[in-house]
């Protein structure tokens, strides 16, 4: 059964730092690109980081470029966004889910983990 | 960037009936729409990909249409379990760019 499972989220200040993790298993993680996508409580869905399966290439969008970094570790079936010097407006939950260039989908997602800017 | 753009935002609609969404891209995607479904407090569930082929797992009263720059999604047969946001996204270019939602309520 394919899983991805969120965690690393939670109240931080603004200005702060925060480091989510996405475990991945029941599917062969280290051929499969992967992407963050964040939704603001109420809201609809946004596209904010892309990663090759290898690494070598990445993708921001502009509204965090510069701010976060996704990487990922094969040998632990990991992904991760490193979230830097955060607003308010960066309150949402994310989610990460597997992708496939080829078909523009993404088929398999997490079940989110909030993150809360405000002091 | 792509702007996708959803009608209706919201739809009122009994079990049984026709439901079609359309959402509209800023510029032509070719077929690279992918069409989701959200309940509420749920990740995402992908329905459609590459504007018709239908994800496995998914029932067959949903179907997509479209290419280019305007693309459709029908469900054929409401059923208690469809009352959910819908969302399309591109896929053509980077940044991905999903439309605003439709939510589907009970009339």
């Amino acid at each position: 059964e394919v899983q991805l499972v969120e965690s690393g989220g939670g109240l931080v200040q603004p200005g702060g730092s925060l480091r989510l993790s996405c475990a991945a298993s029941g599917f062969t993680f280290s051929s499969s690109e992967m992407n963050w996508v964040r939704q603001d409580p109420g809201k609809g869905l946004e596209w904010l980081s892309y990663i090759g399966s290898s690494a070598t290439s990445l993708a921001y969008a502009d509204s965090v470029k510069g701010r976060f970094t996704i990487s990922r570790d094969n040998a632990k079936n990991s992904l991760y966004l490193q979230m830097n010097s955060l607003r308010a407006e960066d309150t949402a939950v994310y989610y990460c889910a597997r992708y496939s260039g080829t078909y523009g989908l993404h088929d398999y997602w997490g079940q989110g983990t909030l993150v809360t800017v405000s002091s | 960037d792509i702007q996708m753009t959803q009608s209706p935002s919201s739809v009122s609609a009994s079990v049984g009936d026709r439901v079609t969404i359309t959402c509209r891209a800023s510029q032509g995607i070719r077929s690279f729409l992918a069409w989701y479904q959200q309940r509420p407090g749920k990740a995402p569930r992908l329905l459609i990909y590459t504007a018709s082929s239908l994800q496995g797992g998914v029932p067959s009263r949903f179907s997509g249409s479209g290419s280019g720059t305007e693309f459709t999604l029908t469900i054929s047969s409401l059923q208690p379990e469809d009352f959910a946001t819908y969302y399309c996204q591109q896929a053509n270019s980077f940044p991905l760019t999903f439309g605003g939602g439709t939510k589907v309520e009970i009339k």
